[in-house]
């Protein structure tokens, strides 16, 4: 069965430090997104592709997020530099298209020290 | 604004009862609504979805709901709780326009009793 992979799966870092977080969906699909997951807390939307154009990014803090999709298939988030408040869990997830449902990564576990 | 609301942050059932998982949700427009399950460092996995059509939506492993709009609520249901049941689960609403954009709830952790 597919899988959306991401890499890697868990990261430990400094503050002030850059970090980066690796996604590849599942073929053929076209919808790509990031989501940012606090403990405790359910996911939250960071930034949603439609192959490689972003259509909703207005929950990603851009002062120091920034995600790219350049071909249409994998995508890279990145952090820089990492704050503290930046622990968490992110996830990819990708679909057929916005229609149809989300299928989620295991996830990159965050902690910024 | 869409908004979803689940009842309950922990619940614990003994293995054998009945689960019941509670999610309203606010929305100007019928929407529509997922059940995921998150195991502990995993993703989250798709248990059943509600689109159109029969308000009664069945999904993987036993596990049932029902969109009941005039309660405006979607609530999760396993006549039979199994200790692999012990997770945690997020009710979630996504709009049916636009970028369909998915709002999730909170998440209600369920540990199951032997």
């Amino acid at each position: 069965e597919a899988e959306v992979a991401q890499s890697p799966r868990y990261k430990i870092t400094e503050k002030s430090q850059a970090v980066a977080f690796w996604c590849d969906p599942i073929s053929g699909h076209a919808t790509l997104y990031w989501y940012r997951q606090i403990l405790g807390q359910g996911p939250e939307l960071l930034v949603q592709f439609q192959d490689e154009s972003v259509v909703d990014d207005s929950q990603l803090p851009k002062d120091r997020f920034s995600a790219e999709r350049l071909k249409g298939v994998d995508s890279t988030l990145k952090i820089q530099p990492a704050e503290l408040g930046d622990s968490a869990m992110y996830l990819c997830a990708s679909s057929f298209d916005r229609y149809n449902e989300q299928f989620f990564g295991p996830g990159t576990r965050l902690t910024v020290l | 604004a869409q908004s979803v609301t689940q009842l309950g942050s922990h619940v614990s059932v003994s293995e054998g009862a009945l689960v019941l998982l509670r999610c309203n949700y606010s929305s100007s427009v019928p929407p529509y609504l997922f059940w995921y399950v998150q195991y502990p460092n995993q993703g989250l996995q798709l248990l059943l979805k509600y689109t159109t059509g029969a308000t009664l939506v069945k999904g993987i492993n036993g596990f049932e709901a029902e969109f009941k709009k005039s309660e405006t609520s979607f609530h999760l249901t396993k006549p039979s709780a199994h200790m692999s049941d012990a997770a945690e689960y997020f009710c979630a609403v996504s709009g049916t326009s636009g970028t369909y954009k998915y709002i999730f709830g909170t998440g209600t952790r369920l540990k199951v009793l032997a």
